[in-house]
């Protein structure tokens, strides 16, 4: 089976701009979820979709938006970026909301 | 709000040793699951434990939940230096249909 791919790898903006991440889930897996870690901190929950619908969202600004497609595929959005914003994105996909999580390598995001 | 913590922050042992970390949430959790993340890596799925008092292992790895559904520990015997990494917890809340995970236990294993 194949595993979660994130792109891109490593991506370098300026504060104001707008982002977007890209996620490929295993096939299967209905549920994704994205997290912002920060360098030696554990993932903070961002959002969860399941069958293309957010199921759940964490402590994050309605600047960061998502979208999940019927392919598997998933997307996070990140509007006027600050500073703040750097930080390893993560997304992870699962046969259902509350099920074991499968990550993907992550995109390094810095903000100049 | 809704926080999970892990003590210790950071443990360094003799190849050997026992290691264990602790989990502890503010409030109940529906599971919790647990990841190791190597330094430069992702996390990686170890276990979930879902039943209030469950205990489970894998190997050298003992896992628990405890009675209330508000804690854990991971538990690992005779340390190897493979099991160099971080360890998180990660809590499901039904309210708010969202993962906790914990502040992780950077283990460092001396040969």
């Amino acid at each position: 089976e194949t595993g979660v791919t994130q792109s891109p790898t490593h991506l370098i903006k300026t504060r104001g701009q707008q982002v977007t991440l890209r996620c490929s889930s295993q096939s299967g897996h209905n549920t994704v979820s994205w997290y912002q870690q920060a360098l030696g901190q554990g993932p903070q929950f961002i959002f969860q979709y399941y069958r293309e619908e957010e199921n759940g969202r964490g402590n994050f600004p309605p600047r960061f938006s998502g979208l999940q497609f019927p392919n598997y595929s998933s997307e996070l959005n990140v509007n006027a970026l600050e500073l703040d914003d750097s930080a390893l994105y993560l997304c992870a996909s699962s046969v259902d909301r509350a099920q074991p999580q499968h990550f993907g390598d992550g995109t390094r995001l810095s903000i100049l | 709000g809704q926080q999970v913590m892990q003590i210790p922050q950071y443990q360094h042992v003799q190849e050997g040793e026992d290691f264990t970390t602790y989990c502890n949430s503010s409030t109940t959790l529906s599971n919790i699951q647990w990841y190791k993340q190597r330094p430069g890596g992702h996390p990686v799925f170890l276990i979930q434990l879902v039943k209030s008092g469950e205990v489970k292992k894998q190997k050298r790895l003992t896992f628990q939940f405890g009675e209330a559904k508000k804690n854990s520990s991971l538990h690992i015997t005779a340390t190897q230096t493979t099991d160099v990494g971080t360890y998180f917890c990660a809590g499901y809340s039904n309210t708010g249909n969202q993962f906790y995970f914990g502040t992780g236990t950077s283990l460092t294993v001396i040969p």
